[in-house]
């Protein structure tokens, strides 16, 4: 699977859209851009996948460059409850195993 | 409604000891995972399985074993409990490839 470049940690205040990008220059066409957030001691949350159209959720949205090398995650109105680790993951989507990297540390300041 | 759940929450086991960790998930779903998470390694993908008697190793399967006799239960068994595997331990399951994963809500194994 191909890797995934993310900043280590970023802030936002709080009602503002929250931006976490991610590069994966090395995605092949048949692989997929999720992204995982885990809330302090929590499992894993499941957010949004995509694979070359941008996508929206109620929680999210997944805009993905024209060319695949990136993407970024937006969380329209962030609150304090989005203080979390944000993970941008990169796989086939013939292959449902998902390896985790390092991730985004996301803090929203009141 | 559909969950899924690890027990027990908590662990204190003494090395050496035979220890398992418990996943049950109501979704119906096929395919299920097993991860530890350490401070400073993030989370890493210790076994899985994609259906009744398929299992497969992850990342840091050394120590480690799973069974999948149903769909609903995939427990782990920590062989000879050491130090070195005090951690969270987190199970997830999904119904495919093109689903996201939901997560049970954590382990504390603590071998002293």
């Amino acid at each position: 699977d191909a890797k995934t470049t993310q900043p280590p940690s970023m802030d936002c205040a709080e009602g503002r859209a929250a931006n976490l990008p991610c590069n994966h220059s090395t995605i092949s066409g048949n692989e997929y851009v999720y992204w995982y957030r885990q809330i302090h001691s929590q499992g894993p949350q499941y957010i949004i996948h995509g694979l070359k159209n941008n996508e929206t959720n109620e929680m999210a949205s997944l805009i993905i460059t024209e060319d695949r090398k990136s993407s970024t995650l937006i969380l329209p109105h962030a609150t304090l409850r989005d203080t979390a680790v944000y993970y941008c993951i990169v796989r086939k989507n013939r292959d449902d195993k998902i390896i985790f990297g390092k991730g985004t540390r996301l803090h929203i300041l009141p | 409604d559909a969950e899924i759940t690890q027990s027990p929450r908590h662990k204190i086991t003494e090395t050496g000891r035979q220890v398992t960790l418990a996943c049950h998930q109501t979704w119906n779903h096929n395919n299920m995972f097993w991860y530890r998470q350490d401070l400073g390694h993030g989370l890493r993908l210790i076994h899985y399985s994609y259906g009744v008697q398929d299992t497969n190793k992850g990342e840091v399967s050394d120590g480690y074993s799973v069974s999948r006799s149903n769909t609903e239960d995939l427990p782990l068994t920590l062989e000879s409990a050491a130090s070195s595997q005090t951690s969270v331990y987190f199970c997830a399951s999904s119904s495919g490839a093109n689903y996201g994963y939901t997560f049970g809500s954590g382990t504390r194994l603590t071998v002293v």
